[in-house]
């Protein structure tokens, strides 16, 4: 059992929908983070959420972190093919110092 | 600026010779951290490098992985005696400051085929 789960595992979609991905866990979080990943390529940082109950925008992405700190969720509006890549969320549970631990992971398919 | 610097980009071994994976993080990073990802998965954690602090080496999946950091920058992930479950790609990342405030900045990491 991983300590971030992420859903779903896999999401395609048309360009001009709407998407969400969760992250989810038991631990408590001083923050989480979300990233992107492309192939080939490694994770690029999207936000860093820090407060229970954040609500965070990044253009058509909303990123909101729960009010107990132990979820997050990613909202994509009107999804675009450049959105398309592996969408991680990341943290390190109180408990655990600075190791930062990932989730599995959504990968987000885009069609045009 | 350079960002963090993998080598070598791909690396295809026989099962039972060991290997060597650099990492050049950038320069004034404090955090260095190795991860490894199995295709299209999600990053599984190894060691992790803050400062002079000993490293937190929980994630590392067998004693036949090591991984030294020299001088507060380079670092290098060695896997001896490699088997094909180590077939992976291998990612390094550093940080300004200890995370998790502060963000990683990954390399394009390591394609690690074992035959």
């Amino acid at each position: 059992t991983q300590l971030l789960e992420q859903s779903p595992q896999f999401l395609s979609i048309q360009e001009g929908e709407n998407l969400t991905v969760y992250c989810n866990s038991s631990s408590v979080f001083s923050s989480l983070q979300w990233y992107r990943q492309e192939p080939g390529e490694g994770p690029v940082l999207l936000v860093t959420v820090v407060t229970g109950g954040e609500v965070k925008k990044l253009k058509r992405l909303t990123f909101q972190f729960g009010d107990a700190r132990k979820d997050s969720s990613l909202h994509i509006t009107a999804a675009q093919p450049g959105d398309t890549g592996l969408y991680l969320c990341a943290g390190a549970p109180l408990a655990a110092g600075n190791k930062l631990t990932f989730g599995g992971g959504t990968r987000v398919l885009v069609k045009p | 600026g350079a960002g963090v610097s993998q080598s070598p980009s791909n690396k295809v071994t026989e099962k039972g010779k060991d290997v060597e994976l650099r990492c050049d993080p950038i320069s004034g990073h404090t955090a260095l951290y190795w991860y490894r990802q199995s295709l299209g998965q999600g990053l599984e954690f190894l060691i992790y490098f803050q400062g002079n602090s000993a490293p937190d080496k929980s994630g590392l999946p067998s004693d036949r992985f090591s991984a030294e950091r020299t001088g507060g920058s380079v670092s290098t992930l060695t896997i001896q005696r490699t088997q094909q479950e180590d077939s992976a790609v291998y990612l390094c990342a550093s940080s300004r400051v200890a995370p998790p405030l502060s963000p990683l900045h990954f390399g394009n990491g390591t394609r690690l085929t074992v035959t």
